[in-house]
This record gives structure tokens, C-alpha cells and sequence, in this order.
């Protein structure tokens, strides 16, 4: 069962447009919404995170909304640029006591074109 | 100043063979993971380890054993070697941050390839 709904798959975006990338959770815990990027070659590093006691997280250009009666989660990256160009992961933490368990999303591979 | 690193980045062996993945980080974290990221970039989380204790052992062949001798360390060893097994593994380790919340910070990968 995939407690983690990513999309969409791909998203190509002309620079200086926004991005906005979508996730649905299901039977996960429901306290934490990380963000990761990854680059070609790299692992995926933390790039922004929301508590679900707030509706919006900003961070410069990147920005996460949060519906907590949708079950939803998005993110935007405004003014978008060709060194935005990774796949982005979002996840959400497991129920229980499995200590700091992630469920990711299945990717969005963002291509920025200049 | 890195934080979270693995041995061997490629590593190219052949099928049936025995190979070793080596993961340190020098965060003081207490949780530490393993990740399988296939062809299609999706991560799916194979073992996990706290204070050198397995907490979370997901489906995975009984070819791969995961090793913690300390808890700055998590090793991953796999033995007879398949083609299915080529992909990027991912080690990572994790805190609980000011919120409570548990941070996860990965390594480089480790592109294991089978022939």
C-alpha cells in the first residue's frame, strides 16, 4: 500500500516559471512533510520541511502548502531556474515507533529549460 | 567536514560474487539506514538501525546482511550477487530535530553494478 502519492512524474518548466509538484499521504503519522532534491549523481539532500500546524512553509523560492482535509501536500518553486533541474522526493513519517521511518514519494524529475 | 559518507562510490563486480558497501557519519546520530534507488529513482528503505540495534528490516533477500559495529557505522554486505541487484545504494542517518521530528541526511550513494 503506497502511503505516498507523488506527482507529477516529469515537469518541465521555462525559467523564470513555477513549479509546483504534489503529494497525497495516507496511514502515515502526521507530524512532519519533508521535501528532498536530488541532483544526478548525488543523494537527496533536505530541502525544505512542514508541521502539519501550519498551512504554509516559505524558504526563499521554495514554498510548501499543506491540506490537512484534502490529505495533501505541495510544493512550489517560484521563479524557477535551470539549477532547480533534479528530482524532487516528498515524504511523510511512519506510524508507530519506528524511529524516524521515511515513506518517499516515487520522484518528479523537474527540467528547468533557460 | 563530510557528513555522511560511503565506500566504494562505483563498485562493478560479478554475478554470484560476494561485496561489501562501507557507510560512516560523523554527525553523532543515533539512527542510521540503508536505501535501494533503482533505474526509476524510486528509494525504498531496506534496513534501518538504532544505537546498533535493527529496527526496521523490510523485504529484502537474506543475501544482504547489514552490519553495525558502532553506531557511527552501518555496513552492508551481499552475497552471491544477482543482475537484479544492480542499482544506487543510499546510506543515511538521522536525528531528532528541535521539533521533535526526525531529519534524515544522506550519503553520496554507492552505484553497485552486476554483470
Amino acid at each position: 500500500q503506497q502511503q505516498v502519492k507523488q506527482s507529477p512524474q516529469s515537469l518541465i518548466v521555462q525559467k523564470g516559471g513555477i513549479s509546483i509538484i504534489n503529494c497525497a499521504y495516507e496511514n502515515t503519522a502526521f507530524d512532519y512533510f519533508p521535501w528532498y532534491q536530488q541532483f544526478p549523481g548525488k543523494g537527496p539532500a533536505l530541502l525544505i520541511a512542514i508541521r502539519p500546524d501550519v498551512s504554509e512553509k516559505k524558504e526563499g523560492r521554495f514554498t510548501i502548502s499543506f491540506n490537512k482535509s484534502a490529505k495533501q501536500f505541495s510544493l512550489h518553486i517560484m521563479d524557477s531556474q535551470p539549477g532547480d533541474s533534479a528530482t524532487y522526493f516528498c515524504a511523510a513519517p511512519s506510524k508507530g515507533s519506528t524511529l524516524g521511518r521515511l515513506y518517499f514519494g516515487r520522484g518528479t524529475q523537474l527540467t528547468v529549460w533557460p | 567536514d563530510t557528513a555522511v559518507s560511503q565506500t566504494p562510490k562505483y563498485l562493478v563486480t560479478q554475478m554470484g560474487n560476494d561485496k561489501s558497501i562501507k557507510c560512516e557519519q560523523n554527525l553523532g546520530h543515533d539512527t542510521m539506514y540503508w536505501y535501494k534507488q533503482d533505474s526509476k529513482k524510486f528509494l525504498k528503505i531496506m534496513f534501518s538501525y538504532n544505537n546498533k540495534e535493527l529496527i526496521i528490516n523490510e523485504t529484502v533477500p537474506n543475501r544482504f546482511s547489514p552490519k553495525s559495529p558502532d553506531k557511527a557505522h552501518l555496513n552492508l554486505h551481499i552475497n552471491s550477487l544477482e543482475l537484479g541487484d544492480s542499482a544506487v545504494y543510499f546510506c543515511a542517518s538521522s536525528r531528532k530535530g528541535r521539533t521533535g521530528t526526525y531529519e534524515q541526511y544522506f550519503g553520496p550513494g554507492t552505484r553497485l553494478t552486476v554483470t
